[in-house]
């Protein structure tokens, strides 16, 4: 089976701390992806990569960056958080040309 | 414009009773579909996908969903709903650079 991790399941962090969220998969997916998803806005990409060192902004990428520099890891970086960043994030990977599949998500709270 | 529509927001049903969850979507070419299920404070787990062949595909935990390309539809269904169903149900869409679009999912309640 596919197993995605991700480091946290919550955190809670102060306005203006850098935050680093890591995601972990281990089937050799070539994709990672970095959504958040918050009540009534569904799910919405942040970033995602395609391979070790490239990344692509997704729909909301403000606020944030990513760093892969091995393949089973891709991590979402905040560089300094604020409370409209207090969400739900799911990290995702998945082969070339077919599905995704999550980890269990961190509960970020910024206060 | 690509886009995954589910008109309904929040369902109610039964247990044991019958389900389908309604999915439109919006894709010039030929779609590569998705239903998701995430439980309370989880992650989302792949129920089934469509990628080609057979309209009719069959899914885990009873689940199956039926692709209509005339009505832009990827239906999700089941005989018979249990009370560990109750879940958000995410229809999704694959377009290119293998991003995915998500429906703003439907909340599935359970009646004992």
């Amino acid at each position: 089976d596919v197993k995605v991790t991700q480091s946290s399941r919550y955190l809670v962090k102060r306005t203006g701390e850098k935050v680093f969220l890591e995601c972990v998969q281990d089937m050799d997916h070539e994709n990672m992806f970095w959504y958040r998803q918050d009540p009534g806005l569904g799910l919405r990409l942040i970033y995602f990569s395609y391979d070790v060192k490239m990344k692509e902004k997704g729909d909301i990428p403000e606020g944030y960056s990513v760093s892969r520099e091995k393949k089973e890891r891709f991590s979402l970086i905040l560089e300094s958080a604020s409370t409209n960043q207090t969400s739900m994030y799911l990290c995702a990977s998945s082969f070339k040309y077919y599905e995704q599949y999550f980890g269990p998500g961190t509960r970020l709270t910024v206060t | 414009a690509q886009s995954v529509t589910q008109p309904d927001i929040h369902i109610t049903v039964s247990e044991g009773a019958s389900l389908e969850l309604r999915c439109n979507y919006s894709y010039g070419a030929t779609p590569y579909l998705f239903w998701y299920v995430q439980s309370p404070g989880q992650g989302l787990q792949l129920l089934l996908k469509y990628f080609s062949g057979d309209t009719l595909v069959q899914g885990i935990k009873g689940f199956e969903a039926e692709f209509k390309r005339s009505q832009s539809s990827f239906n999700l269904r089941k005989p018979s709903v249990h009370w560990s169903d109750a879940a958000e149900y995410f229809c999704a869409l694959k377009t290119s650079y293998d991003k995915v679009i998500f429906g703003p999912g439907t909340s599935l309640s359970v009646i004992p």
